[in-house]
């Protein structure tokens, strides 16, 4: 079993659709937690950083963590066909160097 | 500001060749990292640098090595290429706890 688990998707929107995206894992030390987007042939680009629990706001972009069910949440309102890519959830721990990320889940939002 | 710059973008070798995949960063971070990226596999870690002069394994090192040459360069070397290792190959960096910077990628394939 992966220590992220990530729906691949592809998930399908029409513009406007306020979209889902979710990650769980299993170990309980993660307390730093990352969104990132990729567009098609690009580097990842970080979207969403947040430490332990809670929620964070950012434009349209809303990111949940509950560290009690190890399940993390990225919210898009009002989506738009530029938010079609792949997006990536990322965490790690205190002493860890380094991020485990999930697979990635798709996004399409049709215009 | 480049932030981090990977060359080459594109690579095609055959089995048993070698190559070496060049990073560099110009934002004085401490942290650098190579992930390799397949579908359905997301982000693996191959190789990190905590700092200058050290250097650990990831999840997947078998058949890399790497050198830290000074803070702003972390090189990937490939010393006998297989099929296996057709990938998109990032390299990422970070100051201290927090998100990556990630390079634009490099598409190597091994026929």
């Amino acid at each position: 079993q992966k220590e992220v688990e990530q729906d691949p998707g592809p998930l399908s929107v029409p513009e406007g659709a306020i979209v889902s995206l979710n990650c769980t894992y299993s170990n309980s030390a993660f307390q730093y937690f990352m969104w990132y987007r990729q567009y098609s042939r690009k580097g990842p680009e970080l979207l969403m950083y947040t430490y332990s629990s809670g929620n964070k706001e950012d434009g349209r972009f809303t990111a949940q963590v509950d560290k009690s069910s190890k399940y993390i949440s990225l919210f898009i309102r009002d989506s738009q066909p530029s938010d079609s890519a792949t997006y990536l959830c990322a965490m790690s721990d205190m002493g860890r160097r380094a991020l485990t990320f999930g697979s990635g889940t798709r996004l399409q939002v049709q215009p | 500001n480049a932030g981090v710059t990977q060359t080459p973008k594109f690579q095609v070798l055959k089995t048993g060749q070698s190559m070496t995949l060049q990073c560099a960063q110009d934002m004085n971070h401490n942290s650098m990292y190579w992930y390799r990226q397949d579908p359905g596999m997301g982000l693996r870690l191959i190789y990190y640098s905590a700092s200058e002069g050290t250097t650990d394994k990831g999840e997947v090192p078998n058949g890399y090595n790497v050198s830290r040459l000074n803070k702003r360069e972390f090189s990937l070397r490939l010393e006998s290429a297989a099929p296996s290792q057709t990938s998109v190959y990032f390299c990422a960096s970070r100051l201290d706890i927090g998100g990556y910077t990630f390079g634009s990628g490099t598409r190597l394939t091994v026929v």
